[in-house]
């Protein structure tokens, strides 16, 4: 089926040490994003890709990045993860929005199941 | 960015119909309201989606009312295994032409035997 696939599912790292997430999917979709969620809370967008174009949240650390270098694989890289970083790391995907009232809508997201991070 | 207000939480038995409200104020004109369930250790999964009036599908019925300032997602004859935490969500559109939401609190149902 197609879905969206994140690698791995559990992550740890050590304090400081560059963390890789990776996320493919198999919806041509054009649109991916990485949400961060922490227990108990929603989840917060760090940055999305429409296409190779990079929109980055205002309030996303430097400290997160992100690589998309084809449709299907996007990372979310974390240059010196701190305590604070622990958290469920999800992906989704959508088509580009598309104005249109009264119809099914082509945004959509579908999130992949995770990657929890842990950070000692 | 239109926020949402959703009740924090909810309790409701088997086989009963659960209603729960969210609060956008603030919504506008091109934005759609969705609703996510979130299972514990998993990603979001969508529900439905609608801009006005009434929405149903397979799992679940959408209300809309005519100045969109709140919206009702209507689950009938919940099971245990509806137990999760049900997202409101309205998006906005960026300078990229893409379709992005903020999400809320969340409501957590929980479904009693």
């Amino acid at each position: 089926d197609a879905m969206v696939i994140q690698n791995p599912r559990y992550q740890v790292t050590q304090f400081g040490k560059p963390v890789t997430l990776s996320c493919s999917q198999t919806l041509n979709h054009n649109v991916m994003y990485w949400y961060q969620q922490k227990s108990s809370q929603a989840p917060k967008l760090l940055f999305h890709y429409y296409d190779k174009d990079f929109n980055n949240e205002a309030d996303t650390p430097d400290n997160f990045q992100s690589r998309r270098p084809n449709t299907s694989f996007c990372f979310l890289d974390i240059r010196s993860p701190g305590l604070g970083d622990a958290a469920m790391y999800l992906c989704a995907t959508s088509r580009p929005w598309t104005s249109g009232r009264d119809t099914a809508s082509t945004d959509t997201q579908y999130f992949g199941p995770g990657t929890r991070l842990t950070v000692l | 960015l239109a926020k949402t207000t959703q009740p924090i939480s909810m309790d409701s038995y088997e086989g009963q119909e659960v209603n729960i409200t969210c609060s956008h104020n603030n919504i506008a004109t091109n934005d759609y309201i969705t609703w996510y369930q979130q299972f514990p250790s998993q990603g979001p999964r969508f529900i439905i989606q609608g801009y006005k009036t009434k929405v149903t599908n397979e799992v679940a019925s959408l209300f809309i009312p005519a100045d969109r300032k709140s919206s009702t997602l209507s689950l009938p004859r919940v099971s245990l295994s509806d137990t999760a935490v049900y997202y409101c969500l309205v998006g906005d559109i960026c300078a990229s032409g893409t379709y992005k939401y903020i999400f809320g609190t969340g409501t957590r149902l929980k479904v009693l035997a």
